[in-house]
């Protein structure tokens, strides 16, 4: 079976502008959550998606946004880029039984964001 | 709210010696438990998991890990580190009560290892 899928894997931007990065789950898993990694912060949440729904999201502001379609494959948008979003976005999908993650958790590769 | 304290930035062993990672928590009531290792340039990949029963939970790669309640702490092992262990260790708890309403993964800083040969 697939992993998890992420593109593009690298991307360079320039503050102000906008990016989209996608998230193809593992076949069958329905959940899906996106999380930005940096030397200084670490891991954090960002949000989760069951459903085409966002169920969870973390402390971000808005201009992180999301969405996942009805093929369970998700995408994650930043719009107005600064420089601190310059990091490893990483996926990662979850099997699901009633809508509960009863599964844990598999990770993508990432996409490495730079904003210049 | 939920932490995980990993207090080793950066751990030096040499090859065929033994190993433990220390990961501690905070949390009300026991959490899911996982262990993940990062090598350089890639996504996370799941060691071992903690749900629930049997304390001494056993994963990939000849690695182990202890649930102790008391200590609040889920203690990664390994009995002789390979040089291709040398990555990152990630300790991640999330919440067992909550079901799909409230799921996140909250992650320690991580131990960067090294191996020396």
């Amino acid at each position: 079976k697939a992993g998890v899928t992420q593109t593009p894997r690298y991307l360079i931007k320039t503050r102000g502008q906008q990016v989209t990065l996608s998230c193809s789950p593992i076949s069958g898993h329905r959940s899906v959550s996106w999380y930005q990694q940096t030397p200084g912060q670490g891991l954090q949440f960002l949000f989760e998606y069951f459903s085409e729904t966002q169920r969870n999201k973390g402390n971000f502001p808005g201009r992180f946004s999301g969405r996942q379609f009805s093929n369970s494959r998700s995408e994650m948008n930043v719009s107005t880029l600064e420089l601190g979003d310059s990091a490893l976005y990483l996926c990662a999908s979850s099997l699901t039984s009633g809508g509960d993650i009863t599964y844990e958790q598999y990770f993508g590769p990432g996409t490495r964001l730079t904003v210049t | 709210a939920q932490s995980v304290t990993q207090p080793d930035i950066h751990i030096t062993v040499s090859e065929g010696a033994s190993l433990e990672l220390r990961c501690n928590y905070s949390y009300g009531a026991t959490p899911y438990l996982f262990w993940y290792v990062q090598s350089p340039g890639q996504g996370l990949q799941l060691l071992l998991k903690y749900f629930s029963g049997d304390t001494l939970v056993q994963g990939i790669k000849g690695f182990e890990a202890e649930f102790k309640r008391s200590q609040s702490s889920f203690n990664l092992r390994k009995p002789s580190v390979h040089w291709s262990d040398a990555a990152e260790y990630f300790c991640a708890v999330a919440p067992s009560n909550s079901g799909g309403s409230n799921y996140k993964l909250t992650f320690g800083k991580g131990t960067l290892l090294t191996v020396n040969p």
